[in-house]
């Protein structure tokens, strides 16, 4: 069993619609991933949050929009996504603020954009 | 950029067969991970393996960061060792950004 809980486990949205994915992790880990995956593909960084500050932006288009309420807590907010958005999008926590320490990831959410 | 290959892309085993995947990584890296992508899409770290060698049951991993390869073994294998298994470097500027390689796709026969 993962001990990153993602929600939901699959997504269907249309291009208008706006929601959220949300993750959780109860490991203490002071760093927390969003990665996306397309099929038969290896997963892509999309943002680092480090002790609860965002780190890492890698050039996502503005209709991704993460959130880190708290060191548990990692959100993905989706608004005005295209088709070819549609992936699985994994969550990740590693415990080292640093990133210097295993990655473990949550189980996804697959994302359909019609 | 750093770039990681691994070998072979492809491999289909009879159950109880032995195996060894490959990564090479092209340049010094603070450390390398093994994860397992099983057919539902979950992704297990398997190894956190900067160098040396670790074992896990049936699996093992060496890594020879001088060299700039890591290993990963499968003995004996089952059917749920089907999947992807991917290895990833983490860059010596940043080691939030993980660089994956393409995988290797295990089919394991009953």
């Amino acid at each position: 069993d993962t001990e990153v809980t993602q929600t939901p486990k699959h997504l269907v949205m249309g291009m208008t619609n706006k929601k959220s994915l949300k993750c959780e992790q109860h490991m203490g880990h002071r760093a927390m991933y969003w990665y996306k995956q397309k099929a038969k593909k290896p997963p892509e960084l999309m943002f680092v949050y480090s002790y609860e500050k965002l780190s890492i932006n890698e050039s996502v288009p503005s209709r991704f929009s993460p959130e880190c309420p708290n060191s548990s807590l990692l959100n993905l907010h989706l608004h005005a996504l295209q088709p070819e958005d549609s992936a699985l999008y994994l969550c990740a926590s590693s415990q080292s603020g640093t990133g210097n320490s295993p990655l473990h990831f949550g189980n996804g959410t697959r994302l359909t954009v019609t | 950029g750093i770039q990681v290959e691994q070998s072979p892309p492809d491999l289909i085993l009879q159950e109880g067969a032995n195996s060894t995947l490959r990564c090479n990584f092209s340049d010094s890296v603070n450390n390398l991970q093994w994860f397992h992508q099983n057919p539902w899409g979950q992704l297990i770290n398997l190894f956190y393996i900067p160098s040396g060698t670790k074992q896990n049951g049936r699996l093992s991993a060496t890594t020879v960061a001088t060299e700039r390869y890591s290993l990963l073994y499968i003995s004996s294998s089952q059917t749920t060792d089907s999947g992807v298994y991917f290895c990833a470097v983490d860059r010596m500027d940043s080691s939030y950004k993980l660089i994956f390689g393409s995988g290797t796709r295990l089919l394991v026969r009953p």
